[in-house]
């Protein structure tokens, strides 16, 4: 079965700093992989997704993430972040098409430092 | 495309109660999701639904879940005789069918069972 490692559970980060959220997935074959940011009391909003092509994708507010095949991971990264980006995110693979549903990571929570 | 709805947003009731979910999935949406997240994890996948059909549950779902799809719109999430361990949020997601598609999220339900 698959499973989504998010090894960082906070995070703390000053405003206008970089930012890099880990994540690793175990999984035979090319998963379809996710990232989704969440509020507290909200739902998930989807930030970018990757399923085939360029390794590179870029998504919504600024974030993208790099897919790397040979370390099996799947981060994000923002290269000035904004206390608006403080919150819950979450990593996700779809290695079914979508018939197993999403297996996500526990998710890393960003805290930003005035 | 008015987005994932959901209702009620809380719920309070007391163990052993029965308590029912709604979710309105985006209009051209065929597959429809539920999920559970309990404090501090990420989302576990219950059950989906391609049109009326529930095509697939998560062993999370016990005897006492049960979801319906009537005709292919919106869905119902039902908990018999409700425990403590049954607080969480309830997540509902939609997608169009045919091999990976991004999953859209309402704000969920969270569930409190006292």
């Amino acid at each position: 079965a698959q499973s989504v490692t998010q090894p960082d559970i906070h995070i703390t980060v000053s405003e206008g700093a970089s930012l890099e959220l880990r994540c690793n997935y175990s999984y035979g074959a090319t998963p379809y992989l996710f990232w989704y940011v969440q509020s507290p009391g909200q739902g998930l909003q989807l930030l970018l997704k990757y399923f085939s092509g360029d390794t590179l994708v870029q998504g919504i507010k600024g974030f993208e993430a790099e897919f790397k095949r040979s370390q099996s991971s799947f981060n994000l990264r923002k290269p000035s972040v904004h206390w608006s980006d403080a919150a819950e995110y979450f990593c996700a693979v779809d290695s079914g098409g979508g018939a197993d549903g999403l297996t996500f990571g526990k998710g890393t929570h960003l805290i930003i430092q005035p | 495309d008015t987005g994932v709805s959901q209702d009620p947003r809380h719920k309070i009731t007391k163990r052993g109660q029965n308590v029912t979910f709604r979710c309105d999935p985006i209009s051209e949406h065929n597959r429809l999701y539920w999920y559970r997240q309990t404090l501090g994890q990420g989302p576990e996948f219950l059950t989906y639904f391609q049109n009326e059909a529930q095509l697939e549950k998560s062993r999370l779902l016990s005897d006492r879940f049960s979801a319906e799809r009537p005709k292919g719109s919106f869905s119902t999430l039902e908990i018999q005789r409700t425990e403590q361990g049954d607080s969480a949020m309830y997540l509902c997601a939609s997608s169009l069918a045919g091999g990976p598609h991004t999953q859209y999220f309402g704000p969920g339900t969270r569930l409190t069972v006292l």
